[in-house]
């Protein structure tokens, strides 16, 4: 099946840091990946769509200056959390649509971001 | 009002009972549909898409009600192993995103 990978898996950081978090296709080409944000407890809310080779769309309330998301190329994408803060704090997961895989998504196993 | 809701729960189930949740959503114009299941600091896991004649895989069993906009999911003899939190998803058209309900916990108990 289609594996996709995020790294890392977890980090902690001071305030005022810049935190990377990368997001691979292992064995697909994808056209499309997306960025969630969970905070425990609740839903995950879609922060961005990047597709390959263009600028991302992002969410509504979402900082394009402070979540910067590149997708260089068809099996990696990058969220990098600018500036971090107590309140970035939480679950991130990336997920990845095939191309031409109609509308399903693999997910990455997630980051956790702790910002002290 | 949010695009999809759920019922948080949690529900308490003993084991072998049966259990159904419901998902409402608000855009009529939805075209896809599909349940995952997230286990704590997991993420989440596809368990099935759910078709307008309903669908059934195994104990699970899906439902859609386009005229009242909501979904189903009934889980017949439950396992210990299907606690989790269970969430309701909706496409929003438009370059394949998909819109995630806040998630139902289920704990089945022995």
């Amino acid at each position: 099946g289609a594996v996709v990978s995020q790294h890392p898996s977890w980090v902690i950081c001071k305030s005022g840091t810049s935190v990377k978090i990368e997001c691979r296709s292992l064995d697909f080409q994808a056209t499309t990946m997306f960025w969630y944000r969970q905070f425990p407890k609740q839903s995950l809310m879609l922060m961005a769509t990047s597709n390959e080779g263009s600028k991302a769309t992002y969410e509504q309330g979402v900082e394009k200056d402070k979540f910067l998301i590149n997708h260089a190329s068809l099996t990696l994408s990058t969220l990098t959390v600018t500036s971090a803060h107590p309140e970035d704090s939480s679950f991130y997961i990336c997920s990845a649509r095939i191309l031409a895989g109609g509308e399903t998504q693999y997910f990455g196993p997630g980051t956790r971001l702790l910002v002290l | 009002r949010k695009e999809v809701e759920q019922d948080p729960g949690p529900f308490n189930v003993p084991e072998g009972a049966t259990v159904a949740f419901n998902c409402t959503y608000s855009n009529s114009a939805s075209q896809s549909f599909f349940w995952y299941r997230q286990d704590c600091r997991k993420e989440p896991k596809l368990l099935m898409s759910v078709y307008s004649s309903g669908n059934e895989d195994g104990r699970f069993t899906a439902q859609l009600n386009r005229a009242s906009q909501y979904i189903s999911l009934l889980i017949r003899d439950s396992k210990l192993s299907d606690s989790a939190t269970y969430l309701c998803v909706v496409n929003r058209q438009s370059n394949y995103q998909l819109i995630w309900g806040a998630g139902t916990k289920l704990i089945i108990k022995p």
